[in-house]
């Protein structure tokens, strides 16, 4: 099972809106609503902001969304601040009853 | 407090066995799917395994098919992990987490316990 497609790297300004988006195939993110997104901070575990692709865990910012069209997810973080700044993973559950990470991302607050 | 606390890891040579476990607490174990997630050094995470709250049901990702058992102890509120054949690219920190739902597995983990490093090296 191939890794979900993210971007390297997304840069955006305090106060700014960013998307990450997280695409994958009609076998995983197409196929199901199952997709969840972690932020990691270095060297801590990660911590989940959104799950079935839109819900937000209690305690977390209204500040983060998910949505997805067809293939692909997409995360976003309105009125960025500088706390943001770290790792973003998407996950999608797949066919073959396994789940699958994208590459991650790297989130810079300017 | 809901807590998940890894043990088990450390330095093993190629071809070796390691067994990791998870402890849990504050919360009713045998409620919930549990998977184990790595993350090679310096790279991004990868979903290991998963097992139901019963322990009936078993998922593994392709790399570690045959080689790696998920298994957990409701009585002990303890999961496990059985690495065997262990290879120089199982090199990471393994996380144990929690489904953020009762019921059928969703990879929407919202526990995650401090991680324990294994390192397969000769």
């Amino acid at each position: 099972q191939s890794a979900l497609t993210q971007p390297a790297s997304v840069s955006g300004s305090p106060g700014q809106s960013i998307t990450i988006s997280c695409t994958g195939t009609s076998s995983d993110v197409g196929g199901y609503n199952y997709v969840s997104w972690y932020q990691q901070h270095p060297g801590k575990a990660p911590k989940l902001m959104i799950y079935d692709v839109s819900k937000r865990p209690s305690g977390v910012s209204n500040r983060f969304s998910g949505s997805k069209s067809g293939t692909t997810a997409s995360l976003t973080i309105s009125g960025l601040q500088a706390e943001d700044e770290a790792d973003y993973y998407c996950n999608s559950y797949t066919t073959n009853s396994t789940w699958v990470f994208g590459g991650g991302t790297k989130l810079t607050v300017l | 407090e809901v807590q998940l606390v890894e043990s088990g890891g450390g330095l093993v040579q190629p071809g070796g066995s390691l067994r990791l476990s998870c402890a849990a607490s504050g919360f009713t174990f045998s409620s919930y799917v549990m998977s184990w997630v790595r993350q090679a050094p310096g790279k991004g995470l990868e979903w290991v395994s998963a097992i139901s709250g019963s322990g009936y049901s078993t998922y593994y990702a392709d790399s570690v098919k045959g080689r790696f058992t998920i298994s957990r102890d409701n009585s002990k509120n303890t999961l496990y992990l059985q690495m065997n054949s262990l290879r120089a690219e199982d090199t990471a920190v393994y996380y144990c987490a929690k489904e953020c739902v009762v019921g059928a597995p969703r990879g929407a983990f919202d526990i995650w316990g401090q991680g324990t490093t294994v390192t397969v090296s000769s």
